[in-house]
């Protein structure tokens, strides 16, 4: 069982459609992050927040548009995407203290765009 | 350009015997090494981890080791049991404007044969 929980599972949609993907997680982590996953190739970091606060974002395209309404919530809207946008998206959650904090990985929304 | 390596694809080893899993990295700004473990269609799940000034760290059947000099951490996983056969990712963590960012090698599939 996952503690960071994302909806949906899977996702297929075409490219003028509107979707977000949706991350919660309720272990007080106050640190949340978005990767992409291409097959067969590691996690690549799209955003981070910190404190609701986007702190990082990796020159995403803005066909992206990332949110954290809360501090248990993180979303990812999606709008006009490309066919080479089909990925795995992993939402990640950590605690923000001094020192190592393991990031937590749900276990993603497999986006397919047709 | 690939700030985390993992050149070996895949490993297989018997039921029982020491898995050793390896990875280099080229930025000397990381401070922190981490093990994850992914099993298919599900997300990353934290293993292990090590500071960039220590050179081991033991958990049980786990143990991290890091030389700096040479950029190289490995993973030793001993003795090695069927339930662990999975695609383990090295990662590295920088901090960068206060948030942690993750950087993954391409990942190591393991198989142990019972």
């Amino acid at each position: 069982d996952t503690e960071v929980t994302q909806t949906p599972k899977h996702l297929v949609m075409g490219m003028t459609n509107k979707k977000s993907l949706k991350c919660e997680q309720h272990m007080g982590h106050r640190a949340m992050y978005w990767y992409k996953q291409k097959a067969k190739k590691p996690p690549e970091l799209m955003f981070v927040y910190s404190y609701e606060k986007l702190s990082i974002n990796e020159s995403v395209p803005s066909r992206f548009s990332p949110e954290c309404p809360n501090s248990s919530l993180l979303n990812l809207h999606l709008h006009a995407l490309q066919p080479e946008d089909s990925a795995l998206y992993l939402c990640a959650s950590s605690q923000v203290r001094q020192g190592l904090q393991p990031q937590h990985f749900g276990d993603g929304t497999r986006l397919s765009i047709l | 350009d690939q700030q985390v390596k993992q050149n070996s694809p895949s490993l297989s080893v018997q039921e029982g015997r020491i898995s050793i899993l390896n990875c280099d990295y080229t930025n000397s700004m990381f401070d922190y090494f981490l093990w994850y473990k992914k099993y298919p269609a599900e997300g990353p799940t934290f293993l292990i981890s090590i500071s960039s000034i220590k050179d081991k760290n033991e958990d049980g059947r786990f143990t991290v080791f890091l030389n700096k000099s040479a950029k190289h951490l490995s993973l030793h996983i001993v003795p090695s049991q069927p339930g662990d056969s999975a695609v383990y990712f090295c990662a590295a963590s920088e901090t960068q404007g206060g948030s942690e960012k993750l950087v993954f090698g391409k990942g190591t599939k393991l198989t142990v044969n019972p």
